[in-house]
């Protein structure tokens, strides 16, 4: 069965300071994945996705991730933090197969100091 | 372009009582799914949908029913509400031009007391 983890639960960053956020995921095959951000009391907007090809991926919001298969990674990068990115981050891997059902990590709280 | 529209947003329910949540798209998606958000726990797939007529069983379904007449519509429906089933619901939708990227909706805050 497909996993994502998160081994991050809460991280704090300096406004204006670069940010990574890690995710790992357990697949059989080349996965599908999603990084989604909600802010409190709010749903879950897509922030990029990787089907295949160019394994850096450009998001939305100054966001890109890296595709690394050797890793079993999909990390979250932004060289500038804003006031305004602190909310929490999910991790997803989508199975290729049927439904393409979503699995989530558990997900990390982002703080931004000013 | 509404999206994917849940209802309600908030509600209130007893112990055993039953209730409904309401999920419509409207981007002729065939997929779509619920999913359920508890903290430090991300999201769980309580069940999901290919199409009109067909629906299966995602990773926590017990506690849940669901249907699919149409392609706009897949309610959620609790048949008797337990404490345990205190959560956020997302209703989720996914085809079309849209590819393999799932849209989610804004979310339903469920309270059982």
């Amino acid at each position: 069965a497909q996993s994502v983890t998160q081994p991050d639960i809460h991280i704090t960053v300096s406004e204006g300071a670069s940010l990574e956020l890690r995710c790992n995921y357990s697949y059989g095959a080349t996965p599908y994945l999603f990084w989604y951000v909600q802010s409190p009391g709010q749903g879950l907007q897509l922030l990029l996705k990787y089907f295949s090809g160019d394994t850096l991926v450009q998001g939305i919001k100054g966001f890109e991730a890296e595709f690394k298969r050797s890793q079993s990674s999909f990390n979250l990068r932004k060289p500038s933090v804003h006031w305004s990115d602190a909310a929490e981050y999910f991790c997803a891997v989508g199975d290729t197969g049927g439904g393409n059902k979503l699995t989530f990590g558990t997900g990390t709280q982002l703080k931004v100091e000013l | 372009n509404a999206g994917v529209t849940q209802t309600p947003k908030f509600r209130i329910l007893k112990i055993g009582q039953s209730m409904t949540l309401q999920c419509a798209q409207d981007m002729n998606h065939n997929y779509m799914y619920w999913y359920r958000q508890d903290p430090g726990m991300g999201l769980k797939l309580i069940y999901y949908s290919v199409g009109a007529g067909i629906t299966d069983k995602g990773e926590v379904p017990n506690g849940y029913n669901v249907s699919r007449s149409t392609t706009e519509d897949f309610p959620l429906r609790l048949e008797l509400a337990a404490p345990s089933q205190t959560s956020v619901y997302f209703c989720a939708s996914r085809g079309g031009s849209s590819g393999n990227t799932i849209y989610f909706g804004e979310g339903s805050w469920l309270t059982v007391v």
